[in-house]
């Protein structure tokens, strides 16, 4: 079956412009999750969705960031006005809660550079 | 909070040898569990083995075995017969489970993986 996909796979765009992040997880997959891999910070963990839940927005680094995820399945991670430091690679993982112990798979990515 | 340490930022392996890669974490959590993902040049985490803190035996896939040792706190990750196909970025991570609030994984710095021919 499909893997988590994520588009675009490569993202440049200029300091101060807005971007969205694409990420279509596992068909039947109820929670889904936003990472950002970095070279100084390594991997963090942005945000997570489960089912129709209110999403733990815990790990957003400030308000540019935000993610929405319509009808349950297709997510959208939006930065606006972005910065250089907002340059990495974002990681789309989704997963199928059985219990308590679910695996997260994870997409591509999608590097991004701000200029 | 937890927390997880990989302390080897690069390993050298021989092709057809066994190799261990490190991992200590630390949790006030009583329940949790423990993962190891495998990030090759590509940049796809490929999920490799998990570990539940209840476990009583060391889980096993493959060639990829984990040596749980709940009191020292390590879930080190054992690579059998290494194979050039192995060269990778290797991350441990770790994850509230069992009903808890956190759902999400946190990762350790990793480990660079060279394997030689």
């Amino acid at each position: 079956g499909a893997g988590v996909s994520q588009s675009p796979s490569n993202k440049v765009t200029e300091k101060g412009k807005d971007v969205e992040l694409r990420c279509d997880p596992i068909s039947g997959h109820t929670a889904l999750y936003w990472y950002r891999q970095s070279l100084g910070q390594g991997l963090e963990f942005l945000i997570y969705f489960q089912g129709n839940s209110a999403p733990d927005k815990s790990g957003l680094p400030s308000d540019r960031f935000s993610a929405e995820r319509t009808g349950g399945s297709v997510s959208t991670l939006t930065i606006q006005r972005t910065q250089q430091e907002d340059s990495a690679v974002y990681l789309c993982a989704s997963s199928l809660a059985v219990g308590g112990y679910e695996t997260q798979y994870f997409g591509p990515g999608t590097r991004l550079l701000v200029l | 909070a937890q927390k997880i340490t990989q302390t080897q930022p690069g390993m050298f392996v021989q092709e057809k040898e066994a190799v261990t890669l490190d991992c200590t974490y630390d949790t006030s959590d009583q329940s949790y569990g423990l993962f190891w993902y495998k990030q090759p040049s590509s940049g796809e985490m490929i999920f490799l083995i998990y570990q539940g803190s209840y476990d009583e035996q060391n889980a096993t896939e493959g060639r990829y075995s984990l040596n749980f040792q709940k009191a020292r706190k390590s879930a080190n990750l054992v690579i059998s017969a290494s194979q050039l196909g192995d060269s990778a970025m290797y991350f441990c991570a770790m994850r509230e489970e069992f009903g808890g609030s956190a759902r999400q994984l946190t990762f350790g710095s990793g480990t660079q993986l060279t394997v030689l021919p």
